[in-house]
Parts: structure tokens; C-alpha cells; sequence
């Protein structure tokens, strides 16, 4: 999984309890990225990092906050987790130059239960 | 709103058959089309990507067809095999653009 490390893998947690996913690469690449997956929507970005501590937010957001404070860790934080939020979570990175920033390449994802 | 539209949700073809899954997309401004393999319990993976100069990519058994001016694009599986049951997406996004969108996923299941 391309030098993608995350953790946890699986996580089952209660509604209203905060939660953070960690994203750690062994790429120096720049940009970081965190999508959900559910079905019936295929992946859905979230937050994306552009380098340390320059984060934007994706087409989901609602309900997430994310941190990067080193090149190679990029956090998911659900501040007070609900049902909704129940889903399988994906890093992604890219390079920063060029046509080389539109090929993300994949962690193995974290599947996160809200009950 | 979906901006790329994949279809079927789900195919079963026979060992040796070939799979197509088709994707439709309304922004002219993308164009950068990639598909992206799934097997269960793994991340997605790059499998092969499309820019509109061209209107058909090969890469080993793995086809895309894109057609401009309809604004639809094709992945073709050659001569599928039981290895090939996986989820593809289909996705699309701008040049050096953040955001890559989506298509719903298509889970293939090749029988031997």
C-alpha cells in the first residue's frame, strides 16, 4: 500500500465520543488525503493537506476536523462521533508537481463502527 | 450529486468473457480519468488512467475507450480471469485539482 500505514484498522466506539485516525507515509510525498467509503457512493473526500499545517476541506466535512503537523502524519478527527459517521476511512497521498498530483495512491483503510 | 455516474453496481461473467464498465461525467473541465482496483479489505489501487487526447488506452489485458463528446468512458477486461473479481471505481478530476470524484463502484465477479 505504497508506504501508507493506518491505524487503527478497525475501531468500534459509542455515539458522541471523540475519535482520531492516524495516516502515516514513508513517501515525503506532499499531499495527503482522507476519503469515506460507503456504499451506494463510491469514495467521498473529506479533508486534503497541501503541507504542514495547509489543510482544506473536501465535500464531506461536516463533523471532521484534520491535523498535520509533520509531512508524514496526517490526523482524522471526529470531534463527537454519530452513526452516520460509521464507514470505512481511506488516506491517500500524491506528489505536489504537475500532472503527478492527480495519482493518489491508497492506504488499506480503517473500518470504523458507531454505536 | 454525483459528478461521474458508473455502471452496472455489479457484473458476473464467465472466465474469458470481457466485463465492460462505463462511466459518464458532465464537467468539460475534467480531464484526467483514471480506474482504480479494489479487492476486499484493501485499499484502492491504480490500475490504469485516461487523458482526452487520446480515445483508447491499453494496458495488458485492461482497455479504456473514452469518447469526448458524448462525455463517457469504458473500461474493457480482456480475456477475464477468477484474479479480476474486485471492485473498480471510476473516477475523474482536473489537472493538478485537489478533488478526484468518484464513481459508486462496480464489483465484477469472474467465474471460473
Amino acid at each position: 500500500d505504497a508506504g501508507i500505514t493506518q491505524s487503527p484498522r478497525h475501531k468500534v466506539t459509542e455515539t458522541g465520543t471523540p475519535v482520531t485516525l492516524r495516516c502515516h507515509q514513508t513517501e515525503n510525498h506532499r499531499y495527503m488525503y482522507w476519503y469515506r467509503q460507503d456504499p451506494g457512493h463510491g469514495l467521498r473526500l473529506i479533508h486534503y493537506s497541501y503541507g504542514v499545517k495547509d489543510t482544506d476541506k473536501g465535500e464531506v466535512s461536516d463533523g471532521y476536523s484534520v491535523s498535520r503537523s509533520k509531512t508524514e502524519d496526517f490526523l482524522l478527527t471526529l470531534e463527537s462521533a454519530t452513526s452516520s459517521q460509521t464507514s470505512v476511512y481511506f488516506c491517500a497521498i500524491s506528489e505536489s508537481a504537475g500532472l503527478a498530483k492527480n495519482i493518489q495512491y491508497f492506504g488499506a483503510g480503517t473500518r470504523l463502527s458507531v454505536l | 450529486q454525483q459528478q461521474v455516474k458508473q455502471s452496472p453496481q455489479s457484473l458476473i461473467v464467465q472466465k474469458g468473457g470481457i466485463p465492460i464498465i462505463n462511466c459518464a461525467y458532465e464537467n468539460t473541465a475534467f480531464d484526467y480519468f483514471p480506474w482504480y482496483q479494489q479487492f476486499p479489505g484493501k485499499g484502492p489501487a491504480l490500475l490504469i488512467a485516461i487523458r482526452p487526447d487520446v480515445s483508447e488506452k491499453k494496458e495488458g489485458r485492461f482497455t479504456i475507450s473514452f469518447n469526448k463528446s458524448a462525455k463517457q468512458f469504458s473500461l474493457h477486461i480482456m480475456d477475464s480471469q477468477p484474479g479480476d473479481s474486485a471492485t473498480y471505481f471510476c473516477a475523474a478530476s482536473e489537472t493538478g485539482a485537489n478533488n478526484l470524484f468518484f464513481g459508486t463502484g462496480t464489483r465484477l465477479t469472474v467465474i471460473p
